[in-house]
């Protein structure tokens, strides 16, 4: 199984460009989350997916948007970047609901914004 | 709102112990913790849920003190492969989003 799989692992953008960040788990979760790790900062989340269906705000959505695909797939777009959303991202997914749900990590992508 | 944790840094020689606080101001359902390497995705050690279930690594211990909205991790007899940064990430109802702390760096030296 391959777990969680991001593409790209590095991209550089100008700002003002846009990108899509693709995010895809084969682990049936229902449960799929973005978050940016930037120095000092720990994880922040911008957006996560409770279901399929289903988008919500976390701590640091505003410049990003998302769009749950189907079960399987989490994508998170940048319309105008600016350097400040230089950062790595990481995709995320469990099982969700109660219960001990495991949290499991893709490899990160890594976007500079020029 | 983000959990605190304490200390930012710690730093061992193998074979000592450490702590790893987590303190959040919110009720919680439950408390992970991970690690990361460096250049790493954080890799899941530990979650503890509210009325005592546990799942988590055999060589990890944790508390989690919910009156207080309180976790802490043991590291005892640090090893070279403990080096890393540690996150607690907080759930405050189930199926909700985790909330990661800043981490905590953790430095094990022969």
């Amino acid at each position: 199984n391959a777990g969680v799989t991001q593409t790209p692992k590095f991209q550089v953008l100008k700002t003002g460009q846009s990108m899509t960040l693709q995010c895809a788990q084969d682990m049936n979760h229902n449960s799929m989350y973005w978050y940016r790790q930037d120095p000092g900062m720990g994880l922040r989340l911008i957006y996560y997916s409770a279901s399929e269906g289903t988008t919500d705000k976390g701590e640091v959505p505003n410049g990003y948007n998302v769009s749950r695909l189907n079960k399987r797939e989490f994508s998170l777009r940048l319309e105008s970047a600016a350097p400040s959303q230089t950062s790595v991202y990481f995709c995320a997914s469990r099982m969700g609901g109660s219960g001990a749900n495991v949290l499991t990590f893709g490899a990160g992508s890594r976007l500079t914004v020029l | 709102q983000q959990p605190v944790q304490s200390p930012q840094a710690v730093i061992l020689r193998e074979g000592e112990d450490a702590v790893i606080n987590c303190s959040s101001s919110k009720a919680l359902y439950s408390v992970h913790w991970y690690r990361q390497k460096h250049g790493e995705a954080p890799v899941f050690l530990m979650i503890l849920l509210k009325g005592g279930e546990q799942k988590g690594h055999e060589k990890i211990s944790a508390s989690f003190n919910e009156k207080k909205q309180q976790s802490s991790l043991y590291l005892t007899a640090s090893q070279l492969s403990y080096s890393g940064t540690y996150f607690c990430g907080t759930e405050g109802q189930a199926g909700t989003a985790l909330i990661f702390g800043k981490g905590t760096t953790l430095s094990v030296s022969s």
